[in-house]
């Protein structure tokens, strides 16, 4: 299976600040990845798709890049809400998988 | 707007049987693939099995494969997760979530099944 692997496990940002989220995949996965956020009591909520692509509602501020094993997420400017955890999937071969998480913590 | 609520957890001996179910409401059922994803405590989320969205295919992870079975009744928007041979690596909030294209558009809010004696 192929391996996601987020960088930082947490980080530490003041608000208003940006943040830059990482994820490796151990084989590439084309542009076949989606990121989430899960904030604390909820389910995960739907960011991006097709690497780049934000989901429907989600604020300009987040965005996505990158291709084949290297995604980038970045929260250009962190409001209270995006204090949470973030996690990346590839959808390119079964089985998907995620990442182990970031937590994006207040500094 | 899209609902998934999901019911079923809750304590339950390990090699005893579970059944989850997932309610969904707000948007065609029928049209969309439907997942169960699962977190165990402490650790990151995994993808456990999904059902096409007519029901006629199946996939599962490895570690579930034989003991799980994903299931789907169109005519009443429900999802379902009959769990077997339970086993206490099987504690998590399992979620159900909606997505055809790989990704998930939306999930429930999870319900937590523990396994233990």
């Amino acid at each position: 299976e192929i391996v996601m692997t987020q960088s930082p496990a947490t980080l530490s940002v003041s608000p208003g600040q940006r943040a830059t989220l990482s994820c490796r995949a151990s084989q590439t996965v084309t542009s076949n990845v989606a990121w989430y956020q899960r904030r604390p009591g909820q389910g995960p909520r739907l960011l991006i798709y097709h690497t780049s692509i934000r989901a429907s509602g989600v604020p300009d501020r987040f965005s996505g890049s990158g291709s084949g094993t290297q995604f980038i997420l970045t929260i250009s400017s962190l409001q209270s809400e995006d204090f949470a955890v973030y996690y990346c999937q590839h959808y390119h071969t079964w089985p998907w998988t995620f990442g182990q998480g970031t937590n994006v913590e207040i500094k | 707007q899209v609902q998934l609520v999901e019911s079923g957890g809750g304590v339950v001996q390990p090699g005893r049987s579970l059944r989850l179910s997932c309610a969904a409401s707000g948007f065609t059922f029928t049209r969309f693939a439907m997942h169960w994803v699962r977190q165990a405590p402490g650790k990151g989320l995994e993808w456990v099995a999904v059902i096409s969205f007519d029901g006629t295919k199946e996939y599962y992870v490895d570690s579930v494969q034989g003991r799980f079975t994903v299931s789907r009744d169109n005519s009443n928007n429900t999802l379902f997760l009959q769990m077997n041979s339970l086993k206490t690596e099987d504690t998590a909030v399992y979620y159900c979530a909606q997505g055809q294209s790989g990704y998930l558009d939306d999930w429930g809010q999870g319900t937590l099944v523990t396994v233990s004696s």
